[in-house]
């Protein structure tokens, strides 16, 4: 099992592009997690899909930021405009059914926003 | 909303037993307890989950004592590998929201040879 992928890897984007963030979850999982994590706020859960659609996404900051799951395998993250201040490691996970508690994180991704 | 404290680091040594206690004064009935751990520059990774009582697989020990009110992650005989950030969570399973998603500080373990 490859386990989560996430790309890019590492992004370094210009205040008020847009970012696209990917996310390929474990085959066979049907919920999905986007987390951020900074220093400043440690590891923040911003949106939970199940069966590809989205359950919870109160962590989202702000309009600026939007997530899809068109279907069980691919999911992505979308920051647009972007800031400085969104900044972050951003960590995709996956987990089996009724085991949300179980999460499996990908590698994350590294975004700077100049 | 069951929050939960940890110590926010620790330090031991190689081939020692550690223990990382964790306070969830307000831990809801249908509650359970996890414990993920994060090393630099990678995701948290699920280490164990309990109930009541103890709870033990090929990486640690949950202690949970009758009041459900902390908890203890135990790691034995720890080596420089086991050096990483520790997080309790605390919250019904599956989670029944997003809001019972919560990672807090975590406990950073450092281990010295």
């Amino acid at each position: 099992d490859a386990g989560v992928i996430q790309s890019p890897r590492h992004e370094v984007t210009e205040m008020g592009q847009e970012v696209t963030l990917r996310c390929k979850p474990i085959s066979g999982h049907n919920s999905l997690f986007w987390y951020r994590q900074t220093m400043m706020r440690g590891l923040e859960l911003l949106i939970y899909f199940n069966n590809n659609v989205p359950i919870d996404d109160s962590g989202m900051p702000e309009d600026r930021f939007s997530a899809k799951m068109p279907n069980a395998s691919f999911s992505t993250l979308k920051i647009q405009p972007s800031e400085p201040r969104d900044s972050a490691v951003y960590f995709c996970a996956s987990s089996a059914a009724g085991r949300s508690y179980e999460q499996y994180f990908g590698p994350g991704t590294r975004l700077t926003v100049t | 909303l069951a929050k939960t404290t940890q110590p926010i680091s620790m330090d031991s040594y190689e081939g020692q037993e550690v223990n990382i206690t964790c306070s969830h004064n307000n831990i809801a009935t249908n509650d359970y307890i996890t414990w993920y751990q994060q090393f630099p520059s990678q995701g948290p990774r699920f280490i164990i989950q309990g109930y009541k009582t103890k709870v033990t697989n090929e990486v640690a020990s949950l202690f949970i004592p009758a009041d459900r009110k902390s908890s203890t992650l135990s790691l034995p005989r720890v080596s420089l590998s086991d050096t990483a950030v520790y997080y309790c969570l605390v919250g019904d399973r599956p989670y029944s929201s997003a809001s019972k998603i919560i990672f807090g500080s975590g406990t950073r373990l450092s281990i010295r040879p």
